[in-house]
């Protein structure tokens, strides 16, 4: 079945330095979506993207759909404490309507 | 706008008895997804459902679990005989439009956590 790597599982930073995660599929997706998890909540969307190689921007984040449609990575910028969560990808395969989810990348920030 | 509403948000059941989990998708919204989260992993899907209709139930155990989205109400995920490993966070999401559309995206509930004592 369709699968996605994400990484790093984990990442430890301070206060005020940029982060990146990526996702990689053997599989061929039509959508990337990228979602910040709190510990007791849901997933929210952060940022969706459409099109192969598109960049779009929210804020401190900034995300882009690979150019193969296989990858998709997320920045964040100048870190602060409340982007601690555990941050997923999830892919759409077309009229298959689930998502396909990473593994997540468990963020911490030191102040 | 209201969100997607999902309740109870903790649910605790003994072994052999029923879980029923409710899910109001977003006002407009008639496509709804269930997934199942386990500790430390991603999500996983279970169901999509439209008004009325089971559309893709792949991700769903073939016994003890069903799942529902009447004309009028919630949509509604049964658990019959639970047991230890029923044990999850389980995650409905709504979108206002059927899947391969071109902006498609999937907005969650807060979860129901379901602990099998």
């Amino acid at each position: 079945g369709q699968q996605l790597n994400q990484s790093p599982q984990s990442m430890f930073i301070q206060e005020g330095e940029d982060v990146s995660m990526n996702c990689t599929s053997s599989s061929i997706f039509n959508t990337w979506l990228w979602y910040k998890q709190d510990p007791g909540e849901g997933p929210v969307l952060l940022i969706a993207l459409y099109k192969a190689g598109e960049l779009t921007s929210n804020g401190r984040l900034t995300a882009q759909f690979g150019i193969t449609r296989k990858d998709s990575f997320l920045n964040i910028s100048a870190s602060i404490p409340s982007d601690v969560g555990i941050y997923f990808c999830a892919g759409l395969g077309g009229s298959q309507g689930n998502l396909i989810f990473g593994k997540g990348t468990k963020l911490s920030v030191k102040p | 706008n209201a969100g997607v509403m999902q309740n109870p948000r903790h649910l605790v059941r003994r072994r052999g008895q029923e879980a029923r989990l409710r899910c109001s998708p977003m006002k407009g919204h008639s496509h709804v997804y269930w997934y199942r989260q386990l500790p430390e992993e991603g999500l996983k899907f279970m169901v999509y459902l439209q008004k009325e209709n089971i559309i893709d139930e792949s991700g769903m155990p073939k016994e003890r679990f069903s799942a529902e989205f009447p004309k009028e109400g919630p949509s509604i995920l049964r658990i019959q005989q639970v047991v230890r490993g029923d044990s999850a966070a389980y995650f409905c999401a709504s979108s206002p439009t059927p899947p391969g559309q071109q902006t498609d995206t999937q907005y969650f509930g807060p979860g129901t956590r379901l602990t099998v004592l």
